[in-house]
């Protein structure tokens, strides 16, 4: 009964750094986000995912890159990390768009 | 466009007392409206949540919401909040249609003070 599953629980970078979150999911959900949560400014949609092979842009998406090559994974791609990009990220799925989103536990991103 | 607006960042509250967290929303089209729960170094969970029939919907925690599409509002209400229930709060909205994503509100930290 994973649900979610996100990896790793913490990370700390330096800057110019990359990295890739991984993501995944085990609910056969067609839909899945990655949101980052910063204090006091709630959940700001970065990349979306409707079915494997197509992504869309949130409000948030410079500085990252997703891909869904199959509909359990959706891993989220830093590159050349920068210390705005310090967030607590979030992995979520959905059955459909406007249906309840089911969250992982979150990677809590330091850069540095 | 829709849009949530949840007008209280911090709620204090002390243990046994009743709480109501305040949400309004905005939306040209029928709405699906959910409460998000999320604790410390946690994920949001669904708390409850409206997507047709009784205005009034109930968690398994005690919480209750109402919807009130007069007002726009979709207030989260407990009549005795225990320490436990300290958390960050989210208020969210999506369209019936499902042409829409679901939108979050910023939050409302509900803080049980014993």
């Amino acid at each position: 009964n994973a649900g979610v599953t996100q990896t790793p629980k913490f990370r700390i970078l330096k800057i110019g750094q990359s990295m890739t979150l991984q993501c995944a999911q085990d609910m056969n959900h067609n839909y899945m986000y990655w949101y980052r949560q910063d204090p006091g400014m709630g959940l700001k949609l970065i990349y979306y995912s409707v079915g494997a092979g197509i992504t869309d842009k949130g409000e948030v998406p410079n500085g990252y890159n997703v891909s869904r090559s199959t509909t359990e994974d959706f891993p989220l791609r830093l590159e050349l990390a920068a210390p705005s990009q310090t967030s607590v990220y979030f992995c979520a799925s959905s059955y459909r768009g406007n249906q309840p989103q089911h969250f992982g536990d979150g990677t809590r991103l330091s850069i540095l | 466009a829709q849009s949530v607006t949840q007008l209280d960042s911090q709620v204090p509250v002390f243990e046994e007392a009743p709480v109501e967290l305040r949400c309004n929303y905005s939306s040209s089209v029928s709405v699906y409206l959910f409460w998000y729960v999320q604790y410390p170094n946690q994920g949001l969970q669904l708390l409850l949540k409206y997507l047709s029939g009784s205005t009034l919907v109930e968690s398994i925690n005690g919480f209750e919401a109402e919807f009130n599409k007069s007002q726009t509002s979709f207030h989260l209400r407990k009549p005795s909040v225990h320490i436990s229930d300290t958390a960050e709060y989210f208020c969210a909205v999506s369209d019936a249609g499902g042409y829409q994503k679901v939108t979050f509100g910023i939050g409302t930290k509900l803080q049980v003070i014993p």
